[in-house]
């Protein structure tokens, strides 16, 4: 069954670090999503990308992340300067975002991202 | 997207059903009803899906009330796999649509 690929599977970094955290979403997929989960707390979305540009982003995607589709594969989520509070599991999703279809997100296993 | 509420935990024996409530009385016509399980920190896993009829899929039964104000997920026969946070979620299903998780119900299947 085709799966959504997330590396690093732990990052461990210094504050004020820059971070990059990829995915390689399904092939067919046209829609990718990035979400973070603080430890105990909700699966929170971040953005969604469609057609090499943001479709939507939530108060959190602030001026300090970036989302870049480099090529035709990778996905990529850039935390320019890292804060204490970045500290989480983010994870990468896709969808199909054809005419027909359920439009189900696919999630990848997650990055744990670690903040000293 | 309209709003759900589901119990915050519950149990279930190992090998019995786990039925899974969940309520979104302010649904509207087009928005379907989604489930999707989170297993310790894994990524969220899609289980089913629905609009208004019943569905079934090789993991689970959704069941919505006639006015679809509610609906319950049925995983039929519980194993200690399926220990897992469950969300129902209620969207739009079109293309790009994102997901908003809530809180989501901690089923615990016990032996």
């Amino acid at each position: 069954e085709p799966e959504v690929t997330q590396t690093p599977s732990h990052q461990v970094t210094q504050m004020g670090q820059e971070v990059i955290l990829r995915c390689v979403p399904i092939s067919n997929h046209l829609y990718f999503y990035w979400y973070r989960q603080i430890l105990g707390q909700k699966v929170e979305f971040l953005v969604s990308f469609y057609n090499n540009e943001i479709s939507e982003k939530s108060e959190i995607f602030d001026d300090q992340f970036s989302v870049e589709r480099p090529d035709g594969s990778n996905f990529t989520l850039k935390i320019r300067s890292t804060k204490l509070e970045d500290s989480a599991m983010y994870f990468c999703a896709s969808s199909v975002g054809r005419a027909s279809g359920a439009n189900v997100l696919t999630f990848g296993a997650g990055s744990r991202l670690t903040v000293l | 997207d309209a709003k759900t509420t589901q119990p915050p935990s519950m149990d279930c024996a190992e090998g019995r059903a786990a039925n899974l409530p969940c309520n979104h009385s302010t649904i509207s016509g087009n928005e379907y009803v989604y489930w999707y399980r989170q297993i310790h920190s894994q990524g969220p896993q899609y289980i089913i899906h629905g609009l208004k009829n019943n569905e079934t899929n090789e993991m689970a039964s959704l069941i919505i009330t006639e006015d679809r104000k509610s609906s319950t997920l049925i995983l039929p026969h519980a194993t200690l796999r399926d220990t897992a946070v469950y969300y129902c979620i209620v969207r739009l299903r079109e293309y790009g649509n994102k997901l908003v998780f809530g809180a989501g119900t901690i089923l615990r299947v016990k032996s």
